[in-house]
């Protein structure tokens, strides 16, 4: 099976910084590849698809790239908002593996 | 617009079976294309997918789980019923089921339910 392994786990950084986050998939999956974003205490919702398809309503600052193994997800100016768990998932076959989150927090 | 709810009991003790059921409303699994999945969520930990079912009756399992998994769907009810066997304390999490569409205008699971907590103790 696909394994999807993020970097780094955990990340710190200040409001307008440039954040990015790296997906790494284990075999190729095109670009099958989402984020999630989790906010403390609520369900994950869906912020990139198709590797760099922004999900409707997803602030513009929010952006993804890559495809076959590598991927990221870069937000262009941080936001007290950002503060979440993000996640990586390949879709494009079962099993949908995520990957094991990032915890992004304000510095 | 699409929603979905998930529900169930909140404890169940080990070696019992869960029955989790995922209510949605704002699209049809008998429409081409649409899928319902589930996901879980141990306290403070990753999420991990399970299984998804989908509009032909397709299914699919995550391996480490699959011997203790099913899966269906009720069309008329607009329900999908996951089972998990033989749970056990290191099952208990937060349960989600959420939805996608695997053909046509393929996404991965853009709608999510908000979770049910399902805590396995004696």
């Amino acid at each position: 099976d696909i394994q999807m392994t993020q970097s780094p786990s955990s990340l710190s950084a200040s409001v307008g910084d440039r954040v990015t986050i790296t997906c790494r998939a284990s075999q190729g999956i095109r670009n099958s590849l989402a984020w999630y974003q989790q906010k403390p205490g609520k369900g994950p919702k869906l912020l990139i698809y198709a590797a760099s398809t922004l999900q409707s309503g997803v602030p513009s600052r929010f952006s993804g790239s890559g495809s076959g193994t590598d991927f990221t997800l870069t937000i262009s100016s941080l936001q007290p908002e950002d503060v979440a768990t993000y996640y990586c998932q390949k879709y494009n076959s079962a099993p949908h593996t995520f990957g094991q989150g990032t915890k992004l927090e304000i510095k | 617009q699409i929603t979905l709810k998930e529900s169930g009991p909140t404890l169940v003790k080990p070696t019992q079976t869960l029955t989790l059921t995922c209510t949605f409303s704002g699209f049809s699994l008998s429409t081409n294309g649409e899928g319902v999945g589930w996901i879980r969520q141990p306290p403070g930990k990753a999420l991990e997918w399970l299984a998804v079912i989908y509009w032909d009756d397709d299914k699919r399992f995550s391996p480490s789980l699959q011997s203790r998994l099913t899966i269906t769907k009720d069309t008329s009810k607009n329900q999908v019923v996951l089972i998990m066997t033989n749970m056990d304390p290191v099952d208990t999490a937060t349960y989600y089921c959420a939805h996608r569409r695997a053909t046509g205008n393929v996404r991965p699971f853009d709608y999510w339910g908000q979770g049910t907590l399902v805590t396995v103790s004696s």
